[in-house]
């Protein structure tokens, strides 16, 4: 059974850093691109960063280029997002999903979705 | 940038009618990267349609989708109870706004 489990969320301040982890089970996760994806409280999802399965290829919304990095690690099946120069509008729940098809284009759909964990931007 | 326009905002439907969700893409794109998901409070989005017409593992046949181009549509031909909740399109790094089907 696929399973996506995120953690890493919580309260931070304007400015402020946090890194979220998203760890894979029941798949050979190194065959499949993953993404990360937000919601912001009421509002409409918003895709954020995609990484191909070596890792070698990674992709940004506009929103966040330049202070988000993704990553992962396939010894230890686990997504990253590492987020930098937080702000107010970056306050969603982020959850992290997987491609539907091994090598596939990363943005042609996700199968499988954590449960999301929530990210606070506030003073 | 691609948007995705969906209509309507809110669908008022019974249980047992059809529901027709409409996703207008602002220029013409690959129906390869066309998905539809469904989303009830307080849950992850759940994969219905993949490449613009592909049952995702699992889905009902009552769901099924169409379009190419610009137009997409997502049928669902008789609404369960379940059916109720927010739908969404996507292509690429693009999300439609939403429909939600609501009980009538």
């Amino acid at each position: 059974e696929v399973q996506l489990l995120e953690s890493g969320g919580g309260l931070v301040q304007p400015g402020g850093s946090l890194r979220l982890s998203c760890a894979a089970s029941g798949f050979t996760f190194s065959s499949y691109a993953m993404s990360w994806v937000r919601q912001a409280p009421g509002k409409g999802l918003e895709w954020v960063s995609a990484i191909s399965g070596s890792g070698g290829s990674t992709y940004y919304a506009d929103s966040v280029k330049g202070r988000f990095t993704i990553s992962r690690d396939n010894s230890k099946n686990t997504l990253y997002l590492q987020m930098n120069s937080l702000r107010a509008e970056d306050t969603a729940v982020y959850y992290c999903a997987k491609a539907p098809l091994p090598g596939g284009n990363p943005l042609m759909g996700f199968d499988y979705w954590g449960q999301g964990t929530l990210v606070t931007v506030s003073s | 940038e691609i948007v995705l326009t969906q209509s309507p905002g809110t669908l008022s439907l019974s249980p047992g009618e059809r529901a027709t969700l409409s996703c207008r893409a602002s220029q013409s794109v690959s129906s390869s990267y066309l998905a539809w998901y469904q989303q009830k409070p307080g849950q992850a989005p759940r994969l219905l349609i993949y490449g613009a017409s592909s049952r995702a593992t699992g889905i009902p046949d009552r769901f099924s989708g169409s379009g190419s181009g610009t137009d997409f549509t997502l049928t669902i031909s008789r609404l369960e109870p379940e059916d109720f909740a927010v739908y969404y399109c996507q292509q690429g790094g693009t999300f439609g706004g939403g429909t939600k089907v609501e009980i009538k």
